[in-house]
C-alpha cells in the first residue's frame, strides 16, 4: 500500500497570507490527524477527522481549520499567517480511528512564513 | 493540561550497549502508549505500542509500562549507530479518537 502523502512538501508564505495543506491517507484509513512540529514546542496535536467529522481539536487558535472529504482526504487551512506558524505540519492516518490504533505519518509539509 | 515529559538528552551510548529512554505522563486515565523514532529531517515512525502494565518485547526493543507510577520506558539492546535518532513518547489524549500527546523527545546518539 502507498503511504500517507502530503502536498506540497515545502511552502514559503508571507505574513497575513493564508495557506492550504493537503493530506491523502493510506488507502482504507478513515481517520486523519494533523500535528504541528516546531523545535521549541515539539509535536502538538491540531485536530482529528473521522468520517468527515472533526472528532478532536487541540489548543490552537481559530485561524487553524481543517476538513475531511468523503474519500478520507483531508485539508488544513491556516489564515492570516504569523511568523510563529513556521513549522513542519504532519498528517497521520489510522484505519479505524480507535485510541489503540497505530498512526502512520506522512512526510510533512515544511511551511516557512516570512 | 495533559503532559508527557521526557529528558531531552542527548543520551550517548557506545555501540552494543543498552539505551534506556524514559517518559512520564500526567493523566492517570491514559490507556495507550507509543514510542516513535524520528530521524533528522524525517517524519516519526512507530517502534512500539503498549497498553498493559509490564513489558513488551519486539526484537531489540522492550517497552515497559507502569500505570501506577505513570511511567513508560523504552530499552534498546545492542544499540547500533543506526539507532541514533530522536525518540518520542506519545500518550492518547482520550478514548474518543486517535489524538496523541507527545513528549518533546530524547535524542539518542550511538557511537561506534
Amino acid at each position: 500500500k502507498a503511504g500517507v502523502t502530503q502536498t506540497p512538501r515545502y511552502l514559503i508564505k508571507t505574513r497575513g497570507q493564508q495557506v492550504t495543506l493537503s493530506c491523502s491517507p493510506i488507502s482504507g484509513h478513515r481517520s486523519v490527524s494533523w500535528y504541528q512540529q516546531t523545535p521549541g514546542q515539539g509535536l502538538q496535536f491540531l485536530f482529528e477527522y473521522f468520517s468527515e467529522t472533526q472528532r478532536n481539536k487541540g489548543n490552537f487558535p481559530g485561524r487553524f481549520s481543517g476538513r475531511q472529504f468523503s474519500n478520507s482526504r483531508s485539508e488544513m487551512n491556516v489564515s492570516t499567517l504569523e511568523l510563529g506558524d513556521s513549522a513542519l505540519y504532519l498528517c497521520a492516518s489510522s484505519s479505524q480511528g480507535d485510541y489503540t490504533d497505530t498512526q502512520y505519518f506522512g512526510p510533512g509539509t515544511r511551511l516557512t512564513v516570512l | 493540561q495533559k503532559e508527557v515529559e521526557q529528558n531531552s538528552g542527548p543520551l550517548s551510548v557506545p555501540e552494543g550497549a543498552i539505551a534506556s529512554l524514559n517518559c512520564t505522563y500526567s493523566d492517570r486515565g491514559s490507556q495507550s502508549f507509543f514510542w516513535y523514532r524520528q530521524y533528522s529531517g524525517k517524519s516519526p515512525e512507530l517502534i512500539m505500542s503498549i497498553y498493559s502494565n509490564g513489558d513488551k518485547e519486539d526484537g531489540r526493543f522492550t517497552a515497559q509500562l507502569n500505570k501506577a507510577s505513570q511511567y513508560v520506558s523504552l530499552l534498546i539492546r545492542d544499540s547500533q549507530p543506526s539507532d541514533s535518532a530522536t525518540y518520542l513518547c506519545a500518550v492518547n489524549m482520550d478514548q474518543a479518537g486517535t489524538a496523541l500527546i507527545f513528549g518533546k523527545g530524547t535524542t539518542l546518539s550511538v557511537s561506534s
